[in-house]
């Protein structure tokens, strides 16, 4: 049983367009949900982290919004650059499972010039 | 000032050897992971611990054995190696603090022929 689903496997977006990757969990007490961005070679790194009370967080290019009554959420990226080009992975976690964390199937993000 | 590292970077080996991969931590934090990440890069957990105690066993092959000497250290060690045991693995530590937001070594590339 897949605990969080991610989509799309691959994406493919335009310099200065908005990337958009989405996730669905299933479990209600998962209480953190992280991305990670992993370029090739490379271990994953955390980019930005929501907790369910927030709706939204923003970190200069990239936002999360959170729909906590869908069990959703996303990563948008602005402005998207060549360099951001990497796999991104969504995480749900909870703190009384001592942090472990189950991660989506990851979605491969190419950003052409 | 390497955060989390793991050593070595690269391993190839052949099937029914034992090989051990070692990651430390300097970040002070309170627990570590192993999780496996296969050829379509899929991440899964796959050992965890917290100051030294074994807290995570997911459902691996007994081959398989954590080893904790201190809060900084995780090694892996493989017994008997097959040639499904090929994945990158990472180690990867947290602390409540950061709400378990993760650090991830390099990672290990296994190759068993």
């Amino acid at each position: 049983q897949q605990q969080v689903k991610q989509s799309p496997q691959s994406l493919i977006v335009q310099k200065g367009g908005i990337s958009i990757i989405n996730c669905a969990y299933e479990n209600t007490a998962f209480d953190y949900f992280p991305w990670y961005q992993q370029f090739p070679g490379k271990g994953p790194a955390l980019l930005i982290a929501i907790r369910p009370d927030v709706s939204e967080k923003k970190e200069g290019r990239f936002t999360i919004s959170f729909n906590k009554s869908a069990k959703q959420f996303s990563l948008h990226i602005m402005d998207s650059q060549p360099g951001d080009s990497a796999t991104y992975f969504c995480a749900a976690s909870m703190r009384t499972n001592a942090g472990k964390s189950t991660f989506g199937d990851g979605t491969t993000l190419t950003v052409k010039p | 000032d390497t955060a989390v590292s793991q050593t070595p970077k690269y391993l190839v080996t052949q099937m029914g050897n034992d090989k051990s991969i070692k990651c430390e931590q300097n970040l002070g934090h309170d627990t570590m992971y192993w999780y496996k990440q296969d050829s379509k890069k899929f991440l899964k957990i796959m050992f965890s611990y917290n100051n030294k105690e074994l807290i995570i066993n997911e459902t691996v092959p007994n081959r398989f054995s954590p080893k904790s000497p201190d809060k900084a250290h995780l090694n892996l060690h493989i017994n008997s190696l097959e040639l499904g045991d090929s994945a990158v693995y990472f180690c990867a530590s947290s602390t409540p603090g950061h709400h378990y937001g993760y650090t991830f070594g390099s990672g290990t590339r296994l190759t068993v022929v």
